[in-house]
């Protein structure tokens, strides 16, 4: 079975532009989750959404959107980029809601670099 | 709000020695523990979780860590590494009335050498 894939798997882009990133959850998942690592930390959280609803959201501005389709597939924008928001960014499936109760599977990953 | 506190930002250590990583949190709620693995160009892995029950939890790969409310600790062990445990390491926690924010911590370099 194929696991979580992401896409593009490297990107760069300049300051200001803005940018859409892709997440293709393991079939029959439904929840999408979305974070930010920055090179030296810890992945941050950004967003969850479960069955196409937006179920949390971490402490990112209004620049960062995200939305799930009916397939549960899953883009991630991020608009008026700064340097700041480079950092490799993954996307994380699971079949419920609960990551207590059910096991999350990141993806490897989009890389991107902002100059 | 909670916070995660990896004590050791890299542990080199020799192929068949232990390794224990350390993990410290603080919360003012009560909160579920993780630790994750992430190899080389790779998304994270789940080794292990702690909800609740015995403090000692047995995860994939013959890692095990131990809960320790009074210190506030997660510890991770592994009485015999491999070089292909060469990885970054990071615990993290999550309310237990959180649905999937995962808080993580900075991580931990493990590096395995012959």
């Amino acid at each position: 079975d194929a696991g979580v894939t992401q896409s593009p798997t490297h990107l760069i882009k300049t300051r200001g532009q803005q940018v859409t990133l892709r997440c293709s959850p393991i079939s029959g998942h439904k929840s999408v989750s979305w974070y930010q690592q920055v090179l030296g930390q810890g992945p941050q959280f950004i967003f969850q959404y479960y069955e196409k609803e937006e179920r949390g959201r971490g402490n990112f501005p209004d620049r960062f959107s995200a939305r799930q389709f009916p397939n549960y597939s899953s883009e991630l924008n991020v608009n008026a980029l700064l340097l700041g928001d480079s950092a490799l960014y993954l996307c994380a499936s699971s079949l419920e809601l609960r990551v207590t109760t059910d096991t999350q599977y990141f993806g490897p990953g989009t890389r991107l670099t902002v100059l | 709000a909670q916070s995660v506190t990896q004590l050791d930002s890299q542990v080199p250590v020799f192929e068949e020695a232990p390794v224990e990583l350390r993990c410290n949190y603080s919360s003012s709620v009560s909160v579920y523990l993780f630790w994750y693995v992430q190899y080389p160009n790779q998304g994270l892995q789940l080794l292990l979780k702690y909800l609740s029950g015995s403090t000692l939890v047995k995860g994939i790969n013959g890692f095990e860590a131990e809960f320790n409310k009074s210190q506030t600790s997660f510890h991770l062990r592994k009485p015999s590494v491999h070089i292909s445990d060469t990885a970054e390491y990071f615990c993290a926690v999550i309310r237990t009335d959180s649905w999937g924010k995962l808080q993580f911590g900075a991580g931990t370099q493990v590096v395995v050498t012959p």
